[in-house]
């Protein structure tokens, strides 16, 4: 069964830095990968999906990375904002359960001080 | 403005009273889903469909039920609302079912 995992559960920095926040899963069999932010009592809003035949993405101070054979992918942002105070959630769609099934990590927690 | 609307976004009901959470897309989208949000366990899938007349139970489906009568809406029923069915509701869609995944704000559901 496929597993994601995400460390750290929770994140604070000062404003400007750059920073990386970690996704793990336990099959690399997947069809692609999405990353997702969530504000507090908000929906989820879609940032960055990677077909499992890609490496990365991008979308403005968002860079998304795939590396299937190690079950890992990364989100990268560049000069943080305190607007990207979120949770940040990275979510897989496993081959071995269908495309229609995807399974979430916990999220990460992020803090940005001003 | 693409959206998935869902409503309502609050609701506090008691034990046993039939509701409805409307869910509704106008991106034309094929697949829609529906998911609870619950502290500790995530984000888990209750159903899903890939077209009109299609659905199918995801990891959590005991005491829903749903509808896809027509390509945009997807309806979320409880047909006698438990206390552990408290939870936040998320409605999403996606072109198929495969596809980048757009949600819905979210129905806080409080059953007493």
């Amino acid at each position: 069964k496929q597993e994601v995992t995400q460390i750290p559960a929770a994140l604070s920095v000062p404003e400007g830095e750059n920073l990386v926040l970690n996704c793990s899963f336990t099959d690399s069999a997947i069809y692609n990968l999405q990353w997702f932010r969530q504000d507090p009592g908000k929906g989820l809003t879609s940032l960055l999906l990677i077909q499992s035949s890609q490496r990365e993405q991008t979308s403005g101070r968002l860079n998304a990375s795939l590396d299937k054979s190690s079950g890992r992918s990364t989100l990268y942002i560049a000069a943080s904002q305190p607007g990207d105070s979120a949770t940040y959630l990275c979510a897989v769609r496993p081959v071995i359960q269908g495309a229609q099934k995807l399974v979430f990590g916990q999220g990460t927690r992020l803090t940005i001080n001003p | 403005e693409a959206q998935v609307t869902q409503n309502p976004r609050y609701l506090i009901t008691v034990t046993g009273k039939k509701l409805t959470v409307t869910c509704s897309q106008n991106m034309n989208h094929e697949y829609m889903s529906w998911y609870r949000q619950d502290p500790g366990l995530g984000l888990r899938q209750i159903y899903y469909s890939m077209n009109v007349e299609v659905t199918d139970k995801g990891d959590v489906p005991e005491g829903y039920k749903v509808s896809r009568k027509e390509k945009r809406n997807f309806p979320l029923i409880l047909e006698s609302p438990s206390p552990n069915q408290t939870s936040l509701y998320f409605c999403a869609s996606s072109f198929f079912e495969g596809g980048e995944l757009f949600f819905g704000e979210g129905s806080r559901l409080t059953v007493l």
